[in-house]
């Protein structure tokens, strides 16, 4: 079945470091990949996504690029704030039935 | 623009007894579901729902009922609360078609002593 892997956390940056999350996924079609951001007692907000291969997706300096051939969709932002601390998802969905397969999220914790 | 309304936000349960969660959205969709998100496991899906009067279980549904009455409404029944059903649980809602957004509400915490 389809799955997602995610590396684990927490990942601790001093602000105005570099970030990067892992994401690769297994699934049997063309799925669409999304990252989902959920900040402290707050719920799932969409970061931003890519629905086919080499797409781009990038919101909030925040970008992603779809990656067919290593079936990977890794989170960057070139310089974090204390704001962007938060646990990141990465997930995909592979049908159109909306069903979401989810990866066991990363924290991120920046510090000033 | 009220999106996906899950209440409550907050309940402590003891264990057997039931309660229901409820979901409202208001954009239309078709599909709706449920997850559970647990401490290094992510967000499981529970049930979901393809429209009205259409439901399928998800990688986790035992202790759990839903039903889709009309296209805004998808509540999740606990019947007989578990410790092991203490999470946090999330309403999701989208447009059918592939690649479309899926939107989720703001959570419900439950405890369950």
């Amino acid at each position: 079945g389809d799955s997602v892997t995610q590396m684990e956390g927490p990942v601790t940056l001093s602000e105005e470091a570099f970030l990067t999350i892992n994401c690769t996924y297994t699934a049997t079609g063309y799925p669409s990949l999304f990252w989902y951001v959920q900040y402290p007692g707050e719920g799932l907000q969409l970061l931003l996504k890519a629905t086919k291969a080499d797409d781009k997706g990038s919101n909030k300096g925040f970008e992603a690029t779809y990656r067919k051939e290593t079936t990977s969709f890794h989170l960057e932002k070139g310089s974090v704030q204390v704001s962007d601390s938060a646990v990141y998802f990465c997930a995909l969905r592979d049908d159109s039935w909306g069903k979401l397969q989810f990866g066991a999220g990363t924290q991120v914790v920046v510090t000033p | 623009n009220a999106g996906v309304t899950q209440t409550p936000k907050f309940q402590v349960l003891k264990t057997g007894q039931s309660m229901t969660l409820q979901c409202a959205q208001d954009m239309n969709h078709e599909y709706m579901s449920w997850y559970r998100q647990d401490p290094g496991m992510g967000l499981r899906l529970i049930h979901y729902s393809v429209g009205a009067g259409i439901t399928d279980q998800g990688e986790v549904p035992n202790g759990y009922n839903v039903s889709r009455s009309t296209t805004e409404d998808f509540p999740l029944r606990l019947l007989s609360a578990a410790p092991s059903q203490t999470s946090v649980y999330f309403c999701a809602s989208s447009y059918r078609a592939e690649g479309n957004t899926i939107y989720f509400g703001e959570g419900s915490w439950l405890t369950v002593v």
